[in-house]
Formats: C-alpha cells, sequence, structure tokens
C-alpha cells in the first residue's frame, strides 16, 4: 500500500462547479498534512495546511480525519485557473521530518 | 528575486557520463531537500540536509551525492548516469525551527534527459 494515495482523476469539471479530492495515508503517526498544487511542467507550490478542526481559504476547504487517516480538499466555484494537479502531502517524523507526496489528481476546469 | 534556483533547467547527456545540478536558496532556511520526478510525475524525496548535514537518504542508488558547501546551497551529483535516471529533479528549502508545520519552496526543476 502507497504511503500517500490519491485518485490521480483526471477531473473534468465546468467552470463554476464544486470538485472534491481524497486522499489517505498509511502512517497513523503522520503529524502534518497539506495540499500542494503543481502546474504543468512547474514546481509545486503550497495550497494550503489542513488543521485537523478543517480550515477554509477562499473557495478551498481542507479537512482532515486522523481516525480514518483522509485528508479532503474542496474547491468551490472552479475557474479555470484551478486546473492544475493537487498534490496530498504528508509529513512524519523518521529523525528528522520526511515528506511525502501523494501522485497528485489532475484537474481540468473547462468554460 | 529568485528564492530558490537551480542550475541547468534542462540537461541532455549520454548514459556512463557524470553531471552535477546545482540548487541555491536565498531564504535564510536551514534545511535543503532534493526529490526526483518520474515520467508518471511521483515527486519522490532523494535526500535533506538540515544546516550542511545530513539527515534523510531515502533508498537511492550510491550514483548519486549530494553535497552542501553551505546552508544555501545543496548540490547533486550523479555519477554514470543511467536511462532510469532521466527526470526532473526538484530543489526544496524550508525553515526547520516551523516544525512539522513548514512550508518547503520549490526550485524550478531541472529536467535531465539520458540518451
Amino acid at each position: 500500500r502507497k504511503e500517500v494515495e490519491q485518485d490521480p482523476g483526471p477531473f473534468n469539471v465546468p467552470e463554476g462547479a464544486t470538485v472534491a479530492f481524497n486522499c489517505t495515508y498509511s502512517n497513523s503517526a503522520s503529524q502534518s498534512f497539506f495540499w500542494y498544487r503543481q502546474d504543468c511542467r512547474k514546481e509545486p507550490k503550497l495550497l494550503m495546511s489542513v488543521y485537523s478542526s478543517g480550515n477554509e481559504d477562499g473557495r478551498f476547504t481542507a479537512q482532515l480525519n486522523r481516525a480514518s487517516q483522509y485528508i479532503s480538499l474542496l474547491i468551490r466555484d472552479s475557474k479555470l485557473s484551478d486546473s492544475a494537479t493537487y498534490l496530498c502531502v504528508v509529513t512524519i517524523n523518521t529523525g528528522g521530518f520526511k515528506t511525502i507526496f501523494g501522485a497528485g489528481t489532475r484537474l481540468f476546469v473547462k468554460a | 528575486d529568485t528564492a530558490v534556483s537551480q542550475t541547468p533547467k534542462y540537461l541532455v547527456t549520454q548514459m556512463g557520463n557524470d553531471k552535477s545540478i546545482k540548487c541555491e536558496q536565498n531564504l535564510g532556511h536551514d534545511t535543503m531537500y532534493w526529490y526526483k520526478q518520474d515520467s508518471k510525475k511521483f515527486l519522490k524525496i532523494m535526500f535533506s540536509y538540515n544546516n550542511k548535514e545530513l539527515i534523510i537518504n531515502e533508498t537511492v542508488p550510491n550514483r548519486f551525492s549530494p553535497k552542501s558547501p553551505d546552508k544555501a546551497h545543496l548540490n547533486l551529483h550523479i555519477n554514470s548516469l543511467e536511462l532510469g535516471d532521466s527526470a526532473v529533479y526538484f530543489c526544496a528549502s524550508s525553515l526547520s525551527k516551523s516544525g512539522p508545520t513548514y512550508e518547503q519552496y520549490f526550485g524550478p526543476g531541472t529536467r535531465l534527459t539520458v540518451t
């Protein structure tokens, strides 16, 4: 089983749609959780951290369920510019903090 | 003003050659990383350095040797290049005192093609 698993997609949605991405992680000792965004042929960039209480940043909402080892990202009112790959990221303390990236979920938002 | 820079951006070379990729960050971070992103887009950590000391060394062939001359630089040298080394290599940096909640800043990547 992969340490961080995501549905690879692609998700094809019209502008204005709401889309949700899911992610599961296997190591119960995982400490921190993030969503990164990667545009085609570009570097990953932090979209948002994910907290147990859930957090929102504009049109983006992230949720964490530690009991189920599950992370989600909800994008409301999708924009064309949201088209990208969304990477679920987990850190584990192995003496140093090791960061594990999921394979990513591709999103295409169409006019 | 570039935060994390890598050189070269593209590298095309033949099997068996030795090559280096350089990375520099001007963010004042104390931790730097090398990641490999293969053709399936899976991003995997290779090495992590904190204050010039190696703290994470994943299962990477010993043909790959990182070197950190100071906190702002982390270079990657690859000996005897193989076809399977073709990938995009990303350098990243972060501030360790942030603990596990740190954000990593990535360089633009070096696209290595081995022929």
